[in-house]
């Protein structure tokens, strides 16, 4: 595709409840990323893949958070037994090399929207 | 105290007014700085880079970076009403493999 894709764009789950979210990055892109935003806040990261390296969990907020990367593209991120403060917009992005540092551009999704009632 | 901290404004000014957003920093490794915008239920995209000190400008914005003081800013001359939108700074210390973004500046631009 174009741009980066997530799925669903929408989600509206019970407490306690697993939820799946799906990432389709851009063609090529080698590394993707997941960040989490809150209302009125900023982009917290929360996981990085790049190639076939282990993949850097530093920011996942707790071990109900997972993601896994399959064949160097789709990723998913699964959130498990929901929680209220789980509910945010979560975002994907992807960049042809590594780190936003070098003026290579990351590319954001435009983020599944996760409600937890 | 966050890493990157950014007034959330609410911030409203007429259509052609010069707008200012800012961001500070603690983190003295951040040598890359971006800034992005993002429109209601969308996704961040890239507005400005700049790397180090300095300026940087592309048609009616104007990045710079003052790393002594630890401060960045994008300006906005002439702005519009499709600038409304929510500005958002990041900056990463090059070797580092994720951006830290501050919270976001909401512009609504009037008519």
């Amino acid at each position: 595709g174009a741009g980066v894709s997530q799925s669903p764009s929408n989600k509206v789950t019970e407490k306690g409840k697993d939820v799946e979210l799906r990432c389709d990055p851009i063609s090529g892109h080698t590394a993707l990323y997941w960040y989490r935003q809150s209302l009125g806040q900023g982009l917290e990261f929360l996981i990085y893949f790049q190639g076939n390296s282990a993949p850097d969990k530093s920011g996942l907020p707790s071990d109900r958070f997972s993601a896994e990367r399959t064949g160097g593209s789709v990723s998913t991120l699964t959130i498990q037994r929901t929680q209220q403060e789980d509910s945010a917009v979560y975002l994907c992005a992807s960049s042809f090399v590594p780190g936003g540092g070098s003026g290579n551009t990351i590319y954001f999704g435009e983020g599944s929207w996760l409600t937890v009632v | 105290q966050k890493e990157v901290e950014q007034d959330p404004g609410p911030l409203s000014v007429p259509e052609g007014a010069i707008v200012s957003l800012n961001c500070t920093y603690s983190n003295s490794a951040f040598q890359y700085f971006m800034w992005y915008r993002q429109y209601s239920r969308k996704g961040p995209e890239l507005l400005m880079y700049t790397y180090s000190s300095g300026n940087k400008e592309d048609g009616r914005f104007t990045a710079q970076v003052d790393k002594s003081s630890k401060y960045i800013s994008l300006f906005i001359r002439d702005s519009q009403p499709s600038d409304s939108a929510t500005y958002l700074c990041a900056m990463s210390a090059g070797s580092a493999r994720q951006l830290t973004f501050g919270s976001g500046t909401q512009l609504t631009v009037l008519p």
